[in-house]
């Protein structure tokens, strides 16, 4: 079946410097690949999204990159900042045109002050 | 405007028993999903409602699940009896239609002992 694999799972960075997190997918017909960021004890919030057409989306110190051939596809956080720390889950939509979607395990990113 | 909002945050129940979980999606969202997380792995994909029609329960685990949307507005998701490997973290997510972000509630954290 389809699935989304998401490394790393656990992530630290001094604050200041970037972190990346990286996902691969399996079905070739996913076309929307949205970024959750889920603080301890609140609801998983879209931070960033991006759709197949696009190769790169930026939005201030986020920004995602798209290898549709490869089919996988990076969260980077540059300038990170305590705040930052949070899970973050990538996710991909099941086939096109819809947005049920496939979740990565998640990643636990610490910014150290 | 009010979030996607979800009962109880946590409910712990012995092995045997019926849970009911609720989710109140944002106003005016015909598209209501249930996710479920368990301890450490993906978020996984439920079932999709779209107003009070089940559109897709394909991740429904198995037939001690049951998930309702009366007139199309809140949602319920009961699990009689609930099963130690049950336990996890349901979220419910609703979005104004299939083709749009879908805004996730905080989530209801099932333990069953």
């Amino acid at each position: 079946g389809e699935n989304v694999e998401q490394h790393p799972s656990t992530l630290s960075v001094q604050e200041g410097d970037s972190a990346v997190i990286k996902c691969t997918y399996s079905d070739s017909a996913s076309n929307y690949f949205p970024w959750y960021k889920q603080e301890l004890g609140k609801r998983p919030q879209l931070i960033i999204d991006i759709r197949s057409n696009v190769g790169e989306k930026k939005d201030q110190r986020i920004a995602v990159t798209l290898n549709k051939t490869a089919k996988h596809f990076s969260l980077h956080i540059t300038e990170t900042q305590p705040e930052d720390s949070a899970v973050y889950f990538c996710a991909a939509s099941i086939g096109s045109g819809t947005y049920k979607y496939i979740f990565g395990t998640g990643t636990r990113l610490k910014v150290l002050a | 405007e009010a979030g996607v909002t979800q009962f109880p945050s946590h409910s712990v129940i012995e092995k045997g028993q019926t849970v009911t979980l609720r989710c109140d999606p944002i106003s005016g969202h015909d598209n209501l999903y249930w996710y479920r997380r368990v301890m450490g792995k993906e978020i996984k994909f439920l079932l999709h409602f779209v107003k009070e029609s089940k559109q897709d329960e394909s991740g429904m685990p198995n037939n001690r699940f049951l998930a309702e949307r009366t007139g199309g507005t809140y949602s319920t998701l009961k699990v009689q009896p609930a099963e130690l490997e049950d336990s996890g973290v349901y979220f419910c997510a609703s979005s104004p239609t299939g083709y749009t972000e879908a805004f996730f509630g905080q989530g209801t954290r099932l333990t069953v002992v």
